[in-house]
C-alpha cells in the first residue's frame, strides 16, 4: 500500500520557468518530509527537507510549500535549468520507527534549454 | 556519498543461485538500510539494521535475509534469486539529530536471468 503519492510522473519545463511536483501522503504519524535528487546511475541525494511545524522551506531555487490540513507537500523549482533534468522523489518517515522512509514513486522531471 | 560503497556495481546471476550485496560505510553510523528501486515503485525498504546484529524487516523483505557482523558492513543476501529480485539496490545511512537524514550509496545493478 503505497502511502504517499507523487504527481506528475514526468514533467517538461522549460528553461527559466517554475517545476512544481506534488505529494500527498495518508498517515498522519508522518512527521520529515524530504525530496531527493537523482541522477542517471546515481544514488538519491537529499535536496531539501520539511517538518509539520512549519509551512514552507526555501533554499536557493528549492521552495517545499507544506499543508498540514490537506496533507499535502509540495517542491517547486524556480528558474528551472537544463542542470535540474533529473528523477525527484518525495519521501516521508515517522520518529521512533527506526526512520524508515517511504518514497512516492518519483518525477522524471526534463527541462528544456 | 557519506562515506558509503557498495560492491558490486554490477551483477548478473541466474535464477536460483544465491547472491550477496555488501555496503560498507567508514564513519561509523548506527543505522543502516537496505532499498531496492523499481521503475513505478520509488525506493522500497528491504531491511535496516540499528546496530551490530540488530536487524529488521521492511516492506518488501520477502526472498532478502541482512546481516550486520561488524558497524561498518552491512550485507543483503538473496537466498535464491528470482527474475523479481532484478532491481537496483540501495544502501544508506542516516544521520542527523533525530537520525532522520538519510544518505545513499551509488547502488548495485542487479539482473537475475
Amino acid at each position: 500500500q503505497q502511502q504517499v503519492k507523487q504527481s506528475p510522473q514526468s514533467l517538461i519545463v522549460q528553461k527559466g520557468g517554475i517545476s512544481i511536483i506534488n505529494c500527498a501522503y495518508e498517515n498522519t504519524a508522518f512527521d520529515y518530509f524530504p525530496w531527493y535528487q537523482q541522477f542517471p546511475g546515481k544514488g538519491p541525494a537529499l535536496l531539501i527537507a520539511i517538518r509539520p511545524d512549519v509551512s514552507e522551506k526555501k533554499e536557493g531555487r528549492f521552495t517545499i510549500s507544506f499543508n498540514k490540513s490537506a496533507k499535502q507537500f509540495s517542491l517547486h523549482i524556480m528558474d528551472s535549468q537544463p542542470g535540474d533534468s533529473a528523477t525527484y522523489f518525495c519521501a516521508a518517515s515517522i520518529k521512533g520507527s527506526a526512520r524508515q522512509l517511504t518514497f512516492g514513486s518519483g518525477t522524471q522531471l526534463t527541462v528544456l534549454p | 556519498d557519506a562515506g558509503i560503497t557498495q560492491s558490486p556495481r554490477h551483477k548478473v546471476t541466474e535464477t536460483g543461485t544465491p547472491v550477496t550485496l555488501r555496503c560498507h560505510q567508514t564513519e561509523n553510523h548506527r543505522y543502516m538500510y537496505w532499498y531496492r528501486q523499481d521503475p513505478g515503485h520509488g525506493l522500497r525498504l528491504i531491511h535496516y539494521s540499528y546496530g551490530v546484529k540488530d536487524t529488521d524487516k521492511g516492506e518488501v523483505s520477502d526472498g532478502y535475509s541482512v546481516s550486520r557482523s561488524k558497524t561498518e558492513d552491512f550485507l543483503l543476501t538473496l537466498e535464491s534469486a528470482t527474475s523479481s529480485q532484478t532491481s537496483v539496490y540501495f544502501c544508506a545511512i542516516s544521520l542527523g539529530q533525530g537520525q532522520e537524514t538519510q544518505y545513499f550509496g551509488p547502488g548495485t545493478r542487479l539482473l537475475v536471468l
